[in-house]
């Protein structure tokens, strides 16, 4: 069982250039996240799905774009990096009630991470 | 303001003995509070999960403590092994219609032969 699968797990871009980070879940959850680790920092949330087709933002959205299209697969976008996006992305999954409330005791199974560069 | 803040930031131990960690958190509606284990270069692992009602929780050699009166958690590790060297990261639910999870910087574990 792979659980969640992130791609790439190092990158390094130049400022102004674009990119996707993978991530794919076998363990068929309906939810996924995209969060951002900073040295020092809690994790941030960026973006969050509740299903395929279904989107909305975290905490710090902004210079990111994501889209589900299938229960599997959540990519994250930066379309034009930043030296302010430089960090740890981690990729995580969860199954939670048919209600959608998320407010249940399920863990979130993260992702290795991509590490990311923007020089 | 929702806050979590982990005690110490780091932490050196000797393999076979035992310690502690702190979480003191501010977030209200409360839903549960977890701890989970980041291996260095790797995503956090779930060791607990603790609602409202339930005040220890144990995994192995972890055992988790919960005080929602006073809003404060510990994780307490036994007999530490080389493999417990990590950061543990307390997490905090807010109850509610967001997803609202809120992470605590972390306590880095070092565990020396």
């Amino acid at each position: 069982n792979a659980g969640v699968t992130q791609t790439p797990k190092f990158r390094i871009l130049k400022i102004g250039q674009s990119m996707t980070l993978q991530c794919t879940q076998d363990m068929n959850h309906n939810y996924m996240y995209w969060y951002r680790q900073d040295p020092g920092m809690g994790l941030k949330l960026i973006y969050y799905s509740v299903g395929a087709g279904i989107t909305d933002k975290g905490e710090v959205p902004n210079g990111y774009n994501v889209s589900r299209s299938t229960t599997e697969d959540f990519p994250l976008r930066l379309e034009l990096a930043a030296p302010s996006q430089t960090s740890v992305y981690f990729c995580a999954s969860t199954k939670e009630g048919p209600t959608g409330y998320p407010n249940s005791n399920q863990p979130q199974h993260f992702g290795d991470g991509t590490r990311l560069s923007i020089l | 303001k929702n806050q979590v803040e982990q005690s110490p930031q780091s932490l050196i131990i000797l393999e076979g003995k035992n310690c502690t960690l702190q979480c003191n958190y501010t977030v209200s509606p409360f839903s549960n509070l977890r701890w989970y284990k980041q291996d260095t270069g790797r995503g956090p692992v779930s060791l607990t999960i603790m609602t409202f009602s339930e005040n220890t929780k144990s995994n192995g050699r972890y055992t988790a403590t919960l005080d929602a009166d006073t809003k404060q958690s510990s994780l307490h590790i036994t007999a530490s092994q080389l493999s417990d060297s990590a950061s543990y990261i307390c997490v905090v639910r807010s109850w509610g219609a967001t997803n609202k999870l809120i992470f605590g910087t972390g306590t880095l574990l070092a565990v020396q032969p």
